[in-house]
């Protein structure tokens, strides 16, 4: 069975400054997907970054960026240049790729991070 | 065009009570996922439909939830005796078929707050 885990309940920044978010998984699989997903307060999920587990480039949307470390097992979130607008709970996500993939995420904990003005 | 929503965006009921969740994916969206993130833990996978086939229903806690999507459109989601564990927020996600990355996109609801006393 897959896991992830999100090591750091709360986080906080600075406005403008820049803040990494952990994320480890567990998986047997050679195929996968990551992501990560923002939640601001009140408002409902969305995708912020994915990750194709087969591409060893990092991904990068903009003031995102992730570092993939697939020997580590290790998806870590980078924002530069943080925004207040960046304050919300962060989830990294898990989902097997191939004919039997179902869609299905498998969610770490969250973090939630506090950008400061 | 609109995204997925859920009703009610809250919920209180009394233990042994029957609550009704409802979903409206995005249209054109065949994937529907319900989750479940119980108080401070990470958020869990319920099950899967594919139009109005359930796909995947391995995240289902016990026979008294029961989920319909009929027509292949809007879900329900109902919890029938409802008990105290069964608090938490119910968020509902949807998706284009097709393999590949384009389409791993989940889009997802503000989440339904079920609250059983």
């Amino acid at each position: 069975a897959q896991t992830v885990t999100q090591s750091q309940p709360e986080m906080s920044v600075q406005e403008a400054e820049t803040v990494t978010l952990s994320c480890t998984y567990d998986t047997s699989e050679s195929n996968y997907y990551l992501f990560w997903y923002k939640q601001p307060p009140s408002r409902q999920m969305i995708l912020v970054i994915r990750q194709e587990a087969y591409k060893q480039q990092n991904a990068t949307e903009n003031r995102f960026s992730v570092n993939f470390q697939k020997a580590a097992k290790s998806f870590s979130l980078k924002i530069s240049d943080s925004q207040l607008g960046d304050t919300a709970m962060y989830f990294c996500a898990f989902m097997k790729q191939g004919s039997s993939n179902t869609g299905k995420l498998i969610f770490g904990q969250g973090t939630t991070l506090q950008v400061k003005p | 065009e609109a995204g997925v929503t859920q009703f009610p965006s809250h919920s209180v009921i009394e233990k042994g009570q029957t609550v009704t969740l409802r979903c409206d994916p995005i249209s054109g969206h065949d994937n529907l996922y319900w989750y479940r993130r119980v108080m401070g833990k990470e958020i869990k996978f319920l099950l899967h439909f594919v139009k109005e086939s359930k796909q995947d229903e391995s995240g289902m806690p016990n026979n008294r939830f029961l989920a319909e999507r009929t027509g292949g459109t809007y879900s329900t989601l109902k919890v029938q005796p409802a008990e105290l564990e069964d608090s938490g927020v119910y968020f509902c996600a949807s998706s284009p078929l097709g393999q590949g990355i384009r389409n791993t996109e989940a889009f997802f609801g503000q989440g339904t707050r079920l609250t059983v006393v």
